[in-house]
């Protein structure tokens, strides 16, 4: 099956410094790619969507500005927490669409990454 | 507003019993759920994809329930086993692949 990686598996950084995480598909390409955030015994909540050769699409609520969003390649997305703040200590998960990118197809998600913010 | 509500208190079960996990849904009709599996920290796995067209779909030891009337979904294990212990999400599909998760199920299956 698709398999999604993600890079790292664990950050811990100081306050006010960015944190680069990287998601790849590893047998596919995926011009549509998802970040989601999840804190702890919570569901996953979309931030972004990240578009192959465009801009990223964010949700709500969700800084542009401090999440940055950019997907290089068909098979590369990178989200940049800015300025991070121990508030952004989270796990962040990035999911693609399966590889015929079908309509409401299943999403294959990466392992996450957990970031701490001292 | 459109909500994914699952029952947020840990289910406890008795290996070789079935396991029975709820989502409801409000305010909309989806087209399709899903359901996952999500193993401490790790990213969740698909497990079975149910339309608004089908009463029940199945997969192994797994079966799922759409019931519009209802407006809920139910998610079974059946002969449930302790590696079957895991977190159990449902999602509603909108806007062609973005996906709204619910809170999840923890299931604890104890031998």
């Amino acid at each position: 099956g698709a398999v999604v990686s993600q890079h790292p598996s664990r950050v811990i950084c100081k306050s006010g410094t960015s944190v680069k995480i990287e998601c790849r598909s590893l047998d596919f390409q995926a011009t549509t790619m998802f970040w989601y955030r999840q804190f702890p015994k919570q569901s996953l909540m979309l931030m972004a969507t990240s578009n192959e050769g465009s801009k990223a699409t964010y949700e709500q609520g969700v800084e542009k500005d401090k999440f940055l969003i950019n997907h290089a390649s068909l098979t590369l997305s990178t989200l940049t927490v800015t300025s991070a703040h121990p508030e952004d200590s989270s796990f962040y998960i990035c999911s693609a669409p399966g590889p015929t990118n079908a309509p409401y197809n299943e999403q294959f998600f990466g392992p996450g990454t957990r970031l701490t913010v001292l | 507003s459109q909500k994914i509500e699952q029952n947020s208190e840990a289910l406890n079960i008795q290996e070789g019993k079935t396991a029975t996990l709820t989502c409801n849904y409000t305010n909309y009709s989806p087209a399709y759920l899903q359901w996952y599996r999500q193993d401490p920290g790790r990213g969740p796995v698909f497990l079975l994809l149910i339309r608004e067209n089908e009463k029940e779909k199945r997969k192994e030891r797994l079966k799922v329930t759409f019931d519009t009337t209802l407006k809920q979904s139910l998610f079974h294990i059946t002969a449930s086993q302790p590696a079957d212990s895991a977190t159990y999400l449902c999602a509603r599909i909108y806007n062609f692949n973005k996906f709204y998760f619910g809170s999840g199920t923890k299931l604890n299956v104890k031998p």
